[in-house]
C-alpha cells in the first residue's frame, strides 16, 4: 500500500532551525516533494528529491534517503511568516505523470 | 499568467444536489489534478487529466465525475451531494520540466448539509 507519515504538530523560536522528518512506503516511487500551505490558503511547492542526498534552497534544504524511506525538510533561521503547514508528499509515476500521495502535513508554530 | 483559477470560492449545497467545480489553467499545462482536503488531514486525489480527452481514476473518486475537452479546463461534477464531500477542493496542473511540479488554484470551500 501507500503509505506517509509526519509528525502532526511541531513548534520552534523565530531564529532557530527546525527539521520535519517524513516516513514514506509506496510502490512505483518517483521522488518526494514538500509543499508549505498557510491556512487558508493553497500548497506551494518548496523542494523535490529523487536522488538520494541533500537540496539546498536559500533557508531551506531537503533530504532524501531512499533506501531508508526517509526525507527530512530542514528550515533555518526560522521567521514568523514559516508558521505553516508543510506537506510531505510521495509521487508514483503513472501515465507519464506523477500522482502524489500526501501526508497529513507538519503544523509549524514558530513564536518569537 | 492568472495561473490557475477555482470558481466558486464557497458554496454551500444541500443533500442530493448536483454542482460542478469549474477549474481553468492559463499555463499550457498538459496535466491537471483535482484533489480534496479534509480539516487537519493532507490532500487526496480524486481524479487527474494526462491531456485533453484523457483522464484516469485518483484515490478517491466515488461520487465525483470530470471531463477533459480543452487543455485549458478540468471541472468536477458532484451528482448527488452528501455530507461527507464536505471538503475544500483544489484543483492543480503541471508540465514536465525535469519535475512535474503542480501549480495549486486557490480552493472551493465546499459544505454540503
Amino acid at each position: 500500500g501507500q503509505n506517509i507519515d509526519q509528525p502532526t504538530e511541531m513548534t520552534a523560536t523565530e531564529g532557530a532551525i527546525v527539521q520535519i522528518n517524513c516516513t514514506y512506503q509506496t510502490s512505483g516511487f518517483n521522488g518526494l516533494f514538500w509543499y508549505q500551505q498557510h491556512a487558508g490558503e493553497a500548497p506551494t511547492f518548496l523542494s523535490y528529491n529523487v536522488l538520494d542526498g541533500l537540496e539546498e534552497k536559500g533557508r531551506f534544504s531537503s533530504f532524501l534517503s531512499r533506501s531508508k524511506g526517509y526525507s527530512y525538510l530542514l528550515l533555518k533561521e526560522l521567521q514568523m511568516k514559516d508558521s505553516a503547514s508543510y506537506l510531505c508528499a510521495g509521487a508514483i509515476l503513472k501515465n507519464n505523470t506523477d500522482k502524489l500521495i500526501f501526508g497529513t502535513g507538519t503544523r509549524l508554530q514558530v513564536f518569537p | 499568467n492568472a495561473g490557475v483559477t477555482q470558481t466558486p470560492k464557497f458554496r454551500i449545497l444541500k443533500i442530493g444536489q448536483s454542482m460542478t467545480l469549474q477549474c481553468t489553467q492559463d499555463m499550457n499545462h498538459n496535466y491537471m489534478y483535482w484533489y480534496r482536503q479534509d480539516p487537519g488531514m493532507g490532500l487526496k486525489l480524486i481524479y487527474y487529466s494526462v491531456g485533453a480527452g484523457i483522464t484516469d481514476k485518483g484515490e478517491v473518486p466515488n461520487g465525483y465525475n470530470v471531463s477533459r475537452s480543452t487543455t485549458e479546463d478540468f471541472p468536477l461534477r458532484l451528482e448527488l451531494a452528501a455530507p461527507s464531500q464536505t471538503s475544500v477542493y483544489f484543483c492543480a496542473s503541471s508540465y514536465f520540466q525535469g519535475t512535474y511540479e503542480q501549480y495549486f488554484g486557490p480552493g472551493t470551500r465546499l459544505t454540503v448539509t
